[in-house]
C-alpha cells in the first residue's frame, strides 16, 4: 500500500512557464514533507522541505505547498529553467517509534523542460 | 563539505552470489540509511543506524541482507545469496538528526544480479 503518492509519471513545460508537481499522502502520523531531484546515475538530491505547522515554504524559484486536510502537497518551479529538467519525488517522515525519520518515497515525476 | 561516499558505483555478479557495498557519511552526522531503489520506483528504506544502533530494520530481508556500521560512521550492506530481484541501485543517506531533518544521499552502487 502506497503511502505517498505522485500520480503523473511525467510533466513537460515550456521554458519559463510555471512547472506543478503534485504528491498525495495517506498517513495522517506524516509530519515533515520533502522534495528531492534526481539526475540520471546520481543520488537524489535535496530540494526543499516543509513541516506540518506551515503550510507554504519558499527557496527562490521553488515553493511547496502543503494542504493537510487534503493530504496533499506541490511543488511550484517558476520560472522553470531547462536545467530543471530531472525525476521530482515527493518524501514524507513522521510516526512514531523506530520509523520516525524514515523517509517514505513516492514514484516520482520525470520533468521536462523544453526551450 | 564532502557528501556522502559510495562504493562500488556498479557491480554485476551471478544469482547466488554475494556483493557487499560500503558507506562513508557525511562527517558529523549520525543518522545513516540504506535505500533500495527498484528501476521506475521511489527508493524504500532498508535499515536505519543511529550512531552505530540499529533503530529499524524492519523492511530488511534478514535471511539474505546484513548491514553494519561499526564505529558509528561507516556501513556497510551486504547481500549473500542474491537473487535476480535484487538488482537495483543501493542508495546509502545519513542526516544530522532523525526527526525533521533532510537526508543527503550518495551517489548509489547499481547492483545488476543476472
Amino acid at each position: 500500500d502506497q503511502q505517498v503518492k505522485q500520480n503523473s509519471p511525467s510533466l513537460s513545460v515550456q521554458e519559463g512557464r510555471i512547472s506543478i508537481l503534485n504528491c498525495d499522502y495517506t498517513n495522517s502520523m506524516f509530519d515533515y514533507f520533502l522534495w528531492y531531484k534526481k539526475y540520471p546515475a546520481e543520488g537524489p538530491t535535496f530540494l526543499i522541505s516543509i513541516s506540518s505547522i506551515k503550510d507554504k515554504n519558499e527557496d527562490g524559484r521553488f515553493t511547496v505547498f502543503l494542504n493537510k486536510s487534503a493530504k496533499h502537497l506541490s511543488l511550484h518551479i517558476v520560472p522553470s529553467q531547462p536545467g530543471d529538467s530531472a525525476v521530482y519525488f515527493c518524501a514524507a517522515s513522521g510516526g512514531y517509534g523506530g520509523s520516525q525519520g524514515n523517509l517514505i518515497f513516492g514514484k516520482g515525476t520525470k520533468l521536462s523542460v523544453k526551450p | 563539505e564532502a557528501g556522502v561516499a559510495q562504493s562500488p558505483r556498479y557491480k554485476i555478479i551471478e544469482k547466488r552470489q554475494s556483493v557487499a557495498f560500503w558507506c562513508n557519511p557525511i562527517s558529523g552526522h549520525a543518522t545513516l540509511y540504506w535505500y533500495q531503489q527498484i528501476l521506475g520506483q521511489g527508493p524504500k528504506l532498508l535499515i536505519q543506524f543511529q550512531n552505530n544502533g540499529v533503530v529499524d530494520d524492519s523492511q530488511l530481508p534478514k535471511d539474505r541482507f546484513s548491514a553494519e556500521r561499526l564505529k558509528g560512521v561507516d556501513s556497510t550492506l551486504k547481500i549473500q545469496p542474491a537473487k535476480l530481484e535484487d538488482s537495483a541501485v543501493y542508495l546509502c543517506a545519513s542526516s544530522l538528526g532523525r526527526l525533521n531533518t533532510e537526508a543527503f544521499f550518495g551517489q548509489g552502487t547499481r547492483l545488476t544480479v543476472v
